[in-house]
């Protein structure tokens, strides 16, 4: 089984400033079709999860260009380059391989 | 719009089943893998079931391999999941989801176990 890492599991933002995630996967994600399967999810508070990036780095519909994601093979980082009070919530990632996702980042304000 | 909607959770006993349905509009649902995650309150997402677009194979989380079904009626664009052997364990709120990489979830529905 893909077990997925994440760190860290809680995180404090001062809004204006930077913030990042990691996600470290037990095996590559890279699959056979060239393609690696990490996305982000953000569930705000009493909400479903949102889709903010999938294949590593490509922005989903709608999602502001302050989130940007980035890494390859076992090693995945979500960042946001201005955090927003909007922003608070939990953020996963997802592994698509063998299907699993981290343990969440509470991002607070 | 896409629209995933749950419904048919509920109480039940330990040893109990239920069947939950997701009904899907706004896509072409016979073109999407679907997935069940759940999560059980104040706890993390976990994945539990996905199933392909034409139901050719289903794959399951350990935890409910052999007490869960997945299932699918793209002539209803409709998923299902039949949850047999329930355990305290198995209370969550259980979300659809589409696409093996997950675009949209829906709302939940909340199941319950306890006696």
């Amino acid at each position: 089984d893909i077990v997925m890492t994440q760190t860290p599991l809680s995180l404090s933002v001062t809004p204006g400033q930077p913030a990042s995630i990691s996600c470290k996967s037990s095996q590559s994600l890279l699959y056979s079709d060239g393609k690696t399967y990490l996305s982000w999810y953000l569930q705000k508070p009493g909400q479903s999860p949102q889709l903010l990036i999938y294949e590593v780095s490509n922005r989903f519909s709608g999602v502001p260009n302050r989130f940007s994601g980035s890494g390859s093979g076992t090693d995945f980082t979500l960042k946001i380059s201005r955090v927003e009070a909007e922003d608070v919530g939990v953020y996963y990632c997802m592994q698509s391989i063998q299907l699993s996702f981290g343990q969440g980042t509470k991002l607070e304000i | 719009q896409v629209q995933l909607v749950e419904s048919g959770g509920g109480v039940v006993q330990p040893g109990g089943s239920l069947r939950l349905s997701c009904a899907a509009s706004g896509f072409t649902f016979s073109s999407y893998g679907m997935h069940w995650v759940r999560q059980a309150p104040g706890k993390g997402l976990e994945w539990v079931t996905f199933i392909r677009s034409d139901g050719s194979n289903t794959y399951y989380a350990d935890s409910v391999k052999g007490r869960f079904t997945i299932s699918r009626d793209n002539s209803k664009n409709t998923l299902y999941l039949q949850m047999n052997s329930l355990r305290a364990e198995d209370t969550a709120l259980y979300y659809c989801a589409k696409g093996r990489t997950v675009l949209y979830w829906g709302q939940g529905t909340l199941v319950t176990v306890s006696s």
